[in-house]
């Protein structure tokens, strides 16, 4: 079966830092999304993107974050200026079509690590 | 990546017992929901799901029980095998974009042998 591809899948940065995770959608698929989960607590949604544009977004999906296609492949997370409270598990999603019963595919995450 | 989860619920069940996960949702608009799995160090793996137009789904040893009066949903797991011990999540969409899910906390599931 196809997969969501992440890399890496653990990432340690210093407060401040940017980082950037990527992740390689399923490759029919037309609609990505990040979200993620602090350790112990339910599994958050970041954003969502679809044709080049970030179709929605949590309020937590701030200033310091960006969402980017840069080629046909690959769909990347920006964090500017990482902060404690960022450590966590980023799971990439996809799916082919935005439906109300497409289910998402997820990626076995990348693990953030703040210090 | 495991969910530690200091309050996660457990559910211990004996192997080739029938398991009941339970899971409550908040938004009555909510029209479609899902079952999804994680192992230790994985994503969520998708389970099941189920309209909400519907009060019964079922797959491959797994049903789905939607009661929309109470905003409640279950999962049940026939004959637990060692490698159904995960943390399972419910999730719902509120509507609108339709994979903005809103997860559960979760339930950890342990099969004994």
């Amino acid at each position: 079966e196809p997969e969501v591809t992440q890399t890496p899948s653990h990432q340690v940065t210093q407060m401040g830092q940017e980082v950037i995770l990527r992740c390689v959608p399923i490759s029919n698929h037309l609609y990505f999304y990040w979200y993620r989960q602090i350790l112990g607590q339910k599994v958050e949604f970041l954003v969502s993107f679809y044709n080049n544009e970030i179709s929605e977004k949590s309020e937590i999906f701030d200033d310091q974050f960006s969402v980017e296609r840069p080629d046909g492949s690959n769909f990347t997370l920006k964090i500017r200026s990482t902060k404690l409270e960022d450590s966590a598990m980023y799971f990439c999603a996809s799916n082919p079509r935005q439906a109300v019963n497409e289910k998402l595919f997820f990626g076995s995450g990348t693990q953030l690590s703040v210090l | 990546g495991e969910s530690v989860g200091l309050h996660l619920p457990t559910l211990s069940v004996q192997e080739g017992d029938n398991s009941i996960i339970n899971c409550a949702y908040s938004n009555s608009a909510s029209d479609y929901f899902i079952w999804y799995k994680q192992e230790s160090g994985k994503g969520p793996q998708f389970i099941i799901d189920i309209r909400s137009n519907m009060d019964k789904r079922q797959g491959q040893r797994v049903t789905v029980l939607l009661n929309k009066t109470v905003k409640h949903l279950s999962l049940q797991i026939a004959a637990t095998q060692p490698g159904d011990s995960a943390v399972y999540f419910c999730a719902e969409n509120k509507g609108g974009t339709a994979s903005k899910l809103t997860f559960g906390t979760g339930t950890r599931l342990q099969v004994t042998l």
